[in-house]
């Protein structure tokens, strides 16, 4: 059974730093990886999705990185501005099935 | 184009009930994904709907059904609701199947169970 784990569960920064957002797969014949962001109440916006073939997508500030041998991805954000406040998600998708990480919860202070 | 729309956005509900919600998802996407989200559960697959049929489906009681119509809409019904069933639920649409192609997440429709 796929378990995925996000590391930290939430993380507070200054305007304007560089950060990393780490998720863990524990089955790493995975299909594709997602990350998304959630604001406070609101559903889920999707940001990047790397697809088991490749190593890494970007996304204007984002960029996102899958290391399939060793199960991990990163989704690092450049100049962090406090609208990137929200909890980011990161999803494997294996067998057309989808498993969550529970989240890490960013916080970026004026 | 329009995004997806759930409804309703807030429902309240008794044990024993139950209920059925709706999500529309963009014009032209042919999967609609159903997910529950709690804060003890996280965010879980519940099912995806694609052609108007189901095409995955996770881990939960056959009290959880859902369907999808031709015009790509569908609906979700939760019967003898539990306590446990309040929730998050969020639907989401994409172009092609659900686990391949870039999601697009409604807001959600928050469920209490009393």
């Amino acid at each position: 059974k796929q378990e995925v784990t996000q590391i930290p569960a939430a993380l507070s920064v200054p305007e304007g730093e560089n950060l990393v957002l780490n998720c863990s797969f524990t089955d790493s014949a995975i299909y594709n990886l997602q990350w998304f962001r959630q604001d406070p109440g609101k559903g889920l916006t999707s940001l990047l999705l790397i697809q088991s073939s490749q190593r890494e997508q970007t996304s204007g500030r984002l960029n996102a990185s899958l290391d399939k041998s060793s199960g991990r991805s990163t989704l690092y954000i450049a100049a962090s501005q406090p609208g990137d406040s929200a909890t980011y998600l990161c999803a494997a998708v294996r067998n057309n099935d989808m498993r969550f990480g529970a989240g890490t919860r960013l916080t970026v202070k004026p | 184009k329009a995004g997806v729309t759930q409804t309703p956005r807030y429902l309240i509900k008794t044990r024993g009930q139950q209920v059925t919600l709706s999500c529309s998802p963009i014009s032209g996407h042919r999967s609609v994904s159903w997910y529950q989200q709690t804060p003890g559960q996280g965010l879980q697959f519940l099912f995806e709907y694609f052609s108007e049929t189901q095409r995955n489906k996770g881990n939960f009681p056959g009290r959880f059904s859902g369907r999808q119509f031709s015009n790509s809409r569908s609906e979700m019904n939760v019967s003898t609701l539990e306590l446990g069933d309040s929730a998050l639920y969020l639907c989401a649409s994409s172009p092609g199947t659900g686990t391949t192609d870039t999601q697009y997440f409604g807001p959600g429709t928050r469920l209490t169970v009393l």
